[in-house]
């Protein structure tokens, strides 16, 4: 069985600060794993995605994780903040096939100016 | 990369009348579509997976009779919510399978139904 958890349902950071979102997973099979984006009201956008290559992984809008085994971990990081980061994130953790994906229950990101 | 569509964005109904919501692929064929479900605040949870061509395969306690999935073409697949309740009300994501190489593939999601029952 494959699960992810999501450490703090919300994380408020300052405008230009380091933006760290925590992911946790299990998984009996090497997995896939992901971060989704969610704006108010929409659906989810792909920001990165680690399938056994590189550990880590770069993404969209300036977002990177890094695969660490030995922790189970794929944290999402960004440097610096901008407003617009403000929305939910997801973690997800898939098989090889990225068909079934079971997603972690979320962490909102706001951005104080 | 990759567009799925989803119609209606918003839809009000009224307690007991029936509520389709279509999601397609706009630029790629999807032999295997998803539908989840979103209540505020929360994660998405899978509701069934949905075959192009063969019924939809249900997540345990989710009602096949109250939410009819239809895959009737590779582009298209439909969610029916039946005599519609308020406690149907909800966020409904839908998202699509793009195979890749080697069995390996990518998901796409639509933007969203927000069903509201009055």
């Amino acid at each position: 069985a494959q699960s992810v958890t999501q450490l703090g349902s919300h994380v408020s950071v300052s405008e230009g600060a380091l933006v760290l979102l925590r992911c946790n997973y299990s998984s009996s099979v090497p997995p896939y794993l992901f971060w989704y984006v969610q704006y108010p009201n929409q659906g989810l956008q792909l920001l990165l995605k680690y399938t056994s290559a590189a550990t880590l992984v770069k993404g969209i809008n300036g977002f990177e994780a890094e695969f660490k085994k030995s922790e189970t971990s794929f944290h999402l990081t960004k440097p610096s903040a901008h407003m617009s980061d403000a929305a939910e994130y997801f973690c997800a953790v898939s098989d090889w096939s990225a068909s079934k994906i079971i997603f972690g229950s979320g962490t909102r990101l706001s951005i104080r100016p | 990369g990759a567009v799925v569509s989803q119609h209606p964005s918003w839809v009000i109904c009224k307690s007991g009348t029936s509520v389709k919501i279509e999601c397609r692929s706009l630029d790629f064929q999807a032999t295997t579509m998803f539908w989840y479900r979103q209540f505020p605040k929360q994660s998405l949870m899978l509701m069934a997976t949905s075959n192009e061509g063969s019924k939809a395969t249900y997540e345990q306690g989710v009602e096949k009779d109250k939410f009819l999935i239809n895959h009737a073409s590779l582009t298209l697949s439909t969610l029916t919510v039946t005599s519609a309740h308020p406690e149907d009300s909800s966020f409904y994501i839908c998202s699509a399978l793009l195979a890749g190489v080697g069995n390996t593939g990518e998901l796409f999601f639509g933007e969203g139904s927000r069903l509201t029952v009055l």
